[in-house]
């Protein structure tokens, strides 16, 4: 994928996380989702940093070039699970809706 | 209430053709895209295709162009995903999702239940 997260992440209960996105281009948002075992995805960030209704503000975005991050903070379990960025690309020989490779959470 | 609603699981053999489906709800199919994305266990979410429904203006994955065919039906309600001959790599869940955008900013905010395809001899 054009899109680089971390194979995965963990943490303590009530601790906090960040996962990176890198390789997005500057000329498109950044959107995330959680996909928790044997559950659609959700959809969890918009536009690099919007939360959809519902959506806990334990959970924030923010990108800056061609970097973008999800936090988690006040880790709990039910967060765990892999966690995908999305952008769009337009460099591969066509336009295309790109995924990141995923990062698994794990609340230790 | 947004609902995206696919059609059951499948077991098919290698070179067999497949049709799934998403059935939408709640909301004005025509005028938003609906995409698939498959998912393979522990090879994380692949985007294949999309389509808005209105006029059926289609983009499709450059590695999967050719290999799948994705349609809509604006009197069901209804997207599609076709195989034309299944192979053993085509296994995989396959979800279907709603995204107000086709390119550029799009993402996906209603997803179906997802459809798991077995291809095996």
């Amino acid at each position: 994928s054009v899109l680089t997260q971390p194979p995965s992440v963990s943490g303590a209960p009530g601790q906090s996380v960040t996962i990176s996105c890198t390789g997005a281009s500057s000329d498109f948002d950044v959107h995330w989702y959680q996909h928790l075992p044997g559950a659609a995805p959700k959809f969890l960030i918009y536009g690099n940093y919007n939360r959809p209704s519902g959506v806990p503000d334990r959970f924030s975005g923010s990108k800056s070039g061609t970097s973008a991050f999800l936090a988690i903070s006040g880790l709990q379990a039910e967060d765990e699970g892999v966690y995908y960025c999305q952008s769009y690309d337009s460099s591969l020989g066509g336009s295309a809706w790109v995924f990141g490779g995923g990062t698994k959470v794990t609340v230790l | 209430e947004v609902q995206l609603v696919q059609s059951g699981a499948e077991m098919k053999k290698p070179g067999e053709s497949l049709k799934i489906s998403c059935k939408a709800s709640g909301y004005n199919f025509d005028i938003y895209w609906i995409g698939w994305v498959r998912h393979v266990p522990g090879k994380g979410l692949e985007w294949m295709a999309i389509i808005y429904p209105e006029d059926s203006e289609t983009t499709y994955s450059p590695s999967l162009q050719g290999l799948v065919t994705i349609s809509a039906d604006t009197s069901m309600n209804t997207a599609y995903l076709e195989w034309s001959s299944l192979r053993a790599s085509d296994s995989a869940t396959y979800f279907c999702a709603r995204s107000e955008a086709g390119i550029g900013t799009g993402f996906f905010d209603f997803w179906g239940q997802g459809t798991v395809v077995t291809v095996s001899s």
